[in-house]
């Protein structure tokens, strides 16, 4: 069964401070890798898509990680702000005959204190 | 901008009553979907569609159907709502390809008493 885990489940951190997450799959065989940030009664919105091919992605202070061999992935924020407070999605894609099969982790919620 | 939208954003129904959905984007993507998020279950795939007319059953498609009579819009239907149903509903787009950006709406929270 293809299964996407994230931990922790959720963190503290100071503004300022850096933080990373982590996701780990069984998901087979693999098309790509997603970061979506999901701000609280909002959508999610995508931060990073990786292929196969693919170590690292940044998109401003967030930096995306694939280690395709070992089915790991972790999420860096550097110099976190107060913005960052919100959930953060590992999404894994299964190639599929009609259209990719998606595969959502439960999520890292992410606090940001001041 | 890609704009995917979704008609209500609460809604609260009597069990039984039938409830829709509605769900529009603005960028003629193939791809739609329906998800529900419930704490601690992350999103589950209820039902997608790749094109006009045709659907398919995602993960958890019982009590549910869809329609898609037209491209940019996917309607979710609830034929006689339930309690267990409460929960928040987001449709997503996308066009085919696998590194296309899957875009999400703001979200539909129902509230089924």
């Amino acid at each position: 069964k293809n299964q996407v885990e994230q931990s922790p489940q959720s963190l503290i951190i100071l503004e300022g401070k850096n933080c990373t997450l982590q996701c780990n799959y069984t998901v087979s065989p693999f098309s790509n890798l997603r970061w979506y940030k999901q701000d609280t009664g909002r959508g999610p919105v995508s931060l990073t898509i990786m292929t196969f091919s693919e170590n690292t992605k940044s998109n401003g202070r967030y930096t995306a990680t694939l280690d395709a061999d070992t089915k790991q992935s972790s999420l860096h924020i550097t110099a976190s702000q107060l913005s960052d407070s919100a959930s953060y999605i590992c999404v894994v894609s299964a190639i599929k005959a009609a259209g990719n099969k998606l595969t959502f982790g439960g999520g890292t919620r992410v606090l940001v204190k001041p | 901008d890609v704009k995917v939208t979704q008609s209500s954003r609460y809604l609260v129904k009597r069990t039984g009553e039938k409830v829709f959905l509605e769900c529009v984007q603005d960028m003629d993507h193939e791809n739609m979907f329906w998800y529900r998020q419930d704490p601690g279950l992350g999103l589950r795939l209820i039902y997608f569609s790749y094109d006009v007319k045709m659907k398919e059953k995602g993960d958890i498609p019982e009590g549910y159907s869809v329609s898609r009579e037209k491209k940019e819009r996917f309607s979710l239907i609830l034929e006689s709502a339930s309690t267990n149903q409460t929960s928040m509903y987001l449709c997503a787009s996308t066009w085919e390809g696998a590194r296309n950006t899957i875009y999400f709406g703001e979200g539909s929270w129902l509230t089924v008493v």
